[in-house]
């Protein structure tokens, strides 16, 4: 079956430096590739759908890349901010059906 | 759009009772999901719906819980009786289509004791 491995650790990072947050799965590879933030005592908020026929996304200060031959995703954040501390999960969507794979998740912390 | 509304926030009961969770999707989306989320377990899906129809509840713990969702507008998650293993966060989330993004609530903390 579809797994997905996120950092199992918190990634700390100082203010203003890039967090690059990685999703590896296995198996084949799904059609598209979601990435979501939550913050502690909220459901997870959509950030960023990648295409598996998509290298890379951008919005803002956020990139992710997708690279299917590495089944491997990376999510980065430029210019970090204590702003941005929270957990990103990533879900692999295989258009084969409406369920999303999740990923367990990162947390990330911003240190000023 | 006022998002995805979940009630209540926060459930205490005890061991044996019924609970009841409530959703309002938004409007629009077709696809409705019922997520369970624990430190241990991550994101689970419990069940979801595609125009109002159960399509997928294998992730269904046991019998004691269960899902309806009577028109496009609303959805409950039962659990009767519940069990202090059933204590975890259960989200609620929506979807305008296949491969669009999932909408969630803020939830309902669930405690058994």
């Amino acid at each position: 079956s579809q797994k997905i491995e996120q950092n199992s650790e918190a990634l700390n990072i100082q203010e203003g430096k890039t967090a690059t947050l990685t999703c590896n799965y296995t198996n084949y590879s799904p059609a598209y590739l979601q990435w979501y933030r939550q913050d502690p005592g909220r459901g997870p908020v959509f950030l960023l759908l990648i295409r598996e026929n998509e290298k890379e996304k951008r919005k803002e200060r956020l990139k992710v890349t997708f690279d299917t031959t590495l089944k491997q995703s990376l999510f980065h954040i430029t210019a970090s901010q204590p702003a941005d501390s929270a957990t990103y999960l990533c879900a692999l969507d295989m258009d084969s059906n409406y369920q999303l794979i999740w990923g367990a998740g990162t947390k990330l912390i911003i240190k000023p | 759009d006022a998002g995805v509304i979940q009630s209540p926030r926060h459930e205490v009961t005890e061991m044996g009772q019924e609970v009841t969770l409530r959703c309002k999707p938004i409007s629009g989306h077709n696809s409705l999901f019922w997520y369970r989320q624990t430190m241990m377990r991550g994101l689970e899906l419990l069940i979801y719906f595609n125009n109002n129809v159960p399509i997928d509840d294998s992730g269904m713990p046991e019998d004691r819980f269960s899902a309806k969702m009577p028109n496009a507008s609303f959805s409950t998650l039962k659990i009767q009786p519940s069990e202090p293993r059933d204590s975890a966060v259960y989200f609620c989330a929506s979807r305008e289509g296949k491969n669009s993004p999932l909408h969630f609530g803020n939830g309902t903390r669930l405690t058994v004791t």
